[in-house]
């Protein structure tokens, strides 16, 4: 593996099921995040992490959750998804402090029907 | 809060210069970045300014006034790979970023 990778690559979901976005990096970046980019509104942060055990609320949360429990793993759950979250979804790793490079994943594109 | 205002799109030849404006509103800003991402891709990063004046990295230089709220990515020599979205950030607090709507440039022969 060479930085972070993402799983399912594409879904499609029945509203109301639950699904989880994987994602694993190999870097050791302390901050981790999630994006959904949608057209016309570019990328908005869902939930970020800056280090293992700790998470934050990004600008557009509602729907979804994030858990850290180690420094490689982001996984982001859906637990009753609905068509709004219909997106492209894309999650990031940055070493923490003063550096602000964002590396992305490849990205999973999640259709809600 | 936090706004970022980027023009739609753009069409230019190859060799050309395009820039990019971005003009920006937000509370706790510690820098603006510029990421690229070609159709169907992941953004990668470009530059980042936090104080103000010119960055130059190759073919790109990135520019920020921050009395102005304002920055720019300049793209010279203008290549077909350059065919992209490209996205200014203003990097907040908790190292997060907030990405402006984008930019589509479209080189053409």
């Amino acid at each position: 593996i060479a930085g972070i990778t993402q799983a399912p690559t594409s879904q499609i979901l029945a509203a109301g099921r639950r699904m989880t976005l994987r994602c694993t990096q190999d870097m050791r970046h302390n901050a981790m995040y999630w994006y959904r980019q949608d057209l016309g509104l570019g990328l908005r942060l869902i939930h970020y992490s800056n280090t293992a055990g700790t998470t934050g609320k990004g600008e557009v949360p509602d729907g979804y959750s994030v858990s850290r429990a180690n420094t490689d793993d982001f996984p982001l759950t859906l637990a009753s998804a609905v068509p709004s979250q219909t997106s492209v979804y894309f999650c990031a790793s940055s070493e923490s402090g003063a550096t602000d490079t964002q590396y992305f994943g490849p990205g999973t594109r999640l259709t809600v029907l | 809060g936090q706004s970022l205002e980027q023009p739609s799109e753009v069409t230019a030849v190859e060799g050309a210069i395009v820039q990019i404006n971005c003009t920006y509103q937000t509370s706790g800003f510690y820098g603006l970045s510029w990421y690229q991402q070609h159709d169907g891709g992941a953004p990668t990063f470009l530059s980042y300014n936090a104080l103000d004046g010119l960055e130059e990295t190759g073919r790109f230089s990135s520019f920020l006034s921050r009395s102005d709220s304002y920055g720019y990515l300049l793209l010279q020599e203008l290549q077909m790979k350059d065919s992209a979205s490209y996205f200014c950030a203003v990097r907040r607090g908790n190292n997060r970023l907030a990405f402006g709507k984008g930019n589509q440039v479209v080189v053409i022969p």
